[in-house]
């Protein structure tokens, strides 16, 4: 089973609001990572935990503010967010953060932002 | 840093004929894996093949093979007798080893070939 589920499937939002973004796998996997995709664009990495510790964030902007309770779940927490952070999210995981492993992806939140 | 190119942004083929995508990278790690994903309208990524740096022989998985030159750089993806529903955006990306957190980066990714099958 290669299944990462990710709630909720679509969000709406404000400028001032305050919402999450979650992300969940029973693998086992130990590596969990967010992208940003705009339309007709490629995936671009945000964050990246390894073994519940952040490992990787590409400079994102700090009204992204990720968070990794446990080795299974993964959130994205949003404030004060700006039109053009609308986007589809996409959350992966793998086992390990080594070259050979796989990413296996959910089926993103497409996050609109009035 | 790493660089993949795909340089078909659109490709229409024929029900049953066999595809090629091209996929190009740069790098100047010497540990490094190659994968191919497949993502439908409906937004979903969907793994199809991986190949490692190290790996000898191509990757082959049910329809899907990938054609690995490493002097070239390049890693193409055929698939074989190809179906209606294989028309999707397919995209090559790589991993490399200087992820600044001291494992492996994450995926970069090439911009994608929208292939359209058609009957």
């Amino acid at each position: 089973d290669t299944e990462v589920t990710q709630t909720p499937k679509h969000l709406v939002m404000g400028m001032t609001n305050k919402k999450s973004l979650k992300c969940e796998q029973h693998m086992g996997h130990r590596a969990m990572y967010w992208y940003k995709q705009k339309a007709k664009k490629p995936p671009e990495l945000m964050f990246v935990y390894s073994y519940e510790k952040l490992s990787i964030n590409e400079s994102v902007p700090s009204r992204f503010s990720p968070e990794c309770p446990n080795s299974s779940l993964l959130n994205l927490h949003l404030h004060a967010l700006q039109p053009e952070d609308s986007a589809l999210y996409l959350c992966a995981s793998s086992r390990r953060d080594f070259t050979t492993d796989t990413q296996y992806f959910g089926p993103g939140t497409r996050l609109t932002v009035l | 840093a790493q660089k993949i190119t795909q340089t078909q942004p659109g490709m229409f083929v024929q029900e049953k004929e066999a595809v090629t995508l091209d996929c190009t990278y740069d790098t100047s790690d010497q540990s490094y894996g190659l994968f191919w994903y497949k993502q439908p309208s409906s937004g979903e990524m969907i793994f199809l093949i991986y190949q490692g740096s190290y790996d000898e022989q191509n990757a082959t998985e049910g329809r899907y093979s990938l054609n690995f030159q490493k002097a070239r750089k390049s890693a193409n993806l055929v698939i074989s007798a190809s179906q209606l529903g294989d028309s999707a955006m397919y995209f090559c990306a790589m991993r490399g080893s200087s992820g600044s957190g001291g494992g492996a980066d994450g995926l970069t990714f090439g911009k994608g070939t929208h292939l359209i099958i058609q009957p």
